[in-house]
């Protein structure tokens, strides 16, 4: 129940095409759900969050739509570029020391 | 200054060795994480220090002995490691108590490789 499911593994896509990665879980507690993006070398940074009252939050290409009844969240990268390739992590949690982590998605923009 | 700040960025260390990985923020955070990460997998929380007391510790081995010595550091002491300890040490920190949900911003992180 405290698992939070990732897909796909590995991502290739087009320049300029959509990116779009999905989560799953199972705990109905969870009230915060964040997506972190990942560079080589370096540490995890927060991309964008949402908690379960809102279906859709943009923050320009990135957007995030929350499905409550189906228990699940996805990432969607619009006109995605070189510079978005990294790997993305979905999350889900109740508190900070109760963050679930997806596996992770790779994701390679192909100029 | 948004800033978490790891030091050092890498390391290799014997078995018998006895080392120290430190991080600092200026962010006025009150809660900080030390997590583990390897390759192609997500972090592993090890420790959360909240108002600068240790307030969770995720079953981490004695080998790995964390220490806040105020609100804006803190240190991850190493001893006695195995070679399956190497991996990316994540410091991280977050404005509210690690019960509250919020943003957590990481440090680059210490790749530390036991030999």
């Amino acid at each position: 129940q405290q698992q939070v499911k990732q897909s796909p593994q590995s991502l290739i896509v087009q320049k300029g095409g959509i990116s779009i990665i999905n989560c799953a879980y199972e705990n109905t507690a969870f009230d915060y759900f964040p997506w972190y993006q990942q560079f080589p070398g370096k540490g995890p940074a927060l991309l964008i969050a949402i908690r379960p009252d809102v279906s859709e939050k943009k923050e320009g290409r990135f957007t995030i739509s929350f499905n409550k009844s189906a228990k699940q969240f996805s990432l969607h990268i619009m006109d995605s570029q070189p510079g978005d390739s990294a790997t993305y992590f979905c999350a889900a949690s109740i508190s900070n020391y109760q963050l679930i982590w997806g596996a992770g998605t790779k994701l390679i923009i192909k100029p | 200054d948004t800033e978490v700040t790891q030091t050092p960025k890498h390391l290799v260390m014997g078995m018998t060795n006895k080392k120290s990985l430190k991080c600092e923020q200026h962010m006025g955070h009150r809660a900080m994480y030390w997590y583990k990460q390897k390759a192609k997998k997500p972090p592993e929380l090890m420790f959360v220090y909240s108002y600068e007391k240790l307030s969770i510790n995720e079953s981490v081995p004695s080998r790995f002995s964390p220490e806040c010595p105020n609100s804006s550091l803190l240190n991850l002491h190493l001893h006695a490691l195995q070679p399956e300890d190497s991996a990316l040490y994540l410091c991280a920190s977050s404005l509210g108590g690690f019960t509250n949900t919020g943003e957590l911003f990481f440090g680059e992180g210490s790749r530390l490789t036991v030999l």
